[in-house]
């Protein structure tokens, strides 16, 4: 298995410009997670799906900030307009279980997100 | 409210020696505690977890963590470690419908 795939890896913008982050969750998986690693805050939990739909979104830190979720094997994390408070590592993690946050989460490599 | 406190931010030992990295939680009830492995540049990795039943709870790559109830603990342990250890560890607490991660203890690894 691949395992949970992201992109980009990197992603360097300007202020106030539009970036979309991506996530391939593990084939068959059916809890998908949004996470934010800052060295200040440490790792946050944004956002997560079950079986595609959001379920609790209570950790996005604005209107900024949004995630679809159109498939089971593909989500998107939007910032619009990106400031430079949200350079973080963004991670996307998936679970087999639609329990979800009480189970094994297997975690993407992270995007780098640097706005200047 | 739940929290999760890891006290060591960064734990130096020399290859081959004993490791213990401390987890402590606040939560009313039993939780789900998770002990998990991020090698720089990557993602995280679960090493071990506890549910319930057996306090003791064997791992990956060597790893054991014990459930402490009265201590609120679930401190990570391993007997030898090696250089390839070296990486941060976070440990995770599984709260109602909540995940709360600890700030993290990075480890290093004297040769």
């Amino acid at each position: 298995d691949a395992g949970v795939i992201q992109s980009p890896r990197h992603e360097v913008t300007e202020m106030g410009q539009e970036v979309t982050l991506r996530c391939k969750p593990i084939s068959g998986h059916n809890s998908l997670f949004w996470y934010r690693q800052t060295m200040m805050r440490g790792l946050e939990l944004l956002i997560y799906f079950n079986n595609n739909v959001p379920i609790d979104d209570s950790g996005m830190p604005e209107d900024r900030f949004s995630a679809k979720m159109p498939n089971a094997s593909f989500s998107t994390l939007k910032i619009q307009p990106s400031e430079p408070r949200d350079s973080a590592v963004y991670f996307c993690a998936s679970s087999p279980i639609l329990a979800g946050l009480t189970d094994t989460q297997y975690f993407g490599p992270g995007t780098r997100l640097t706005v200047l | 409210a739940q929290s999760v406190t890891q006290p060591d931010i960064h734990i130096t030992v020399s290859e081959g020696a004993s490791l213990e990295l401390r987890c402590n939680y606040s939560y009313g009830a039993t939780p789900y505690l998770f002990w998990y492995v991020q090698s720089p540049g990557q993602g995280l990795q679960l090493l071990l977890k506890y549910f319930s039943g057996d306090t003791l709870v064997q791992g990956i790559k060597g790893f054991e963590a014990e459930f402490k109830r009265s201590q609120s603990s679930f401190n990570l342990r391993k007997p030898s470690v090696h250089w390839s250890d070296a990486a941060e560890y976070f440990c995770a607490v599984g709260a109602g419908d909540k995940i709360i991660f600890g700030k993290g203890t990075r480890l290093h690894i004297l040769p």
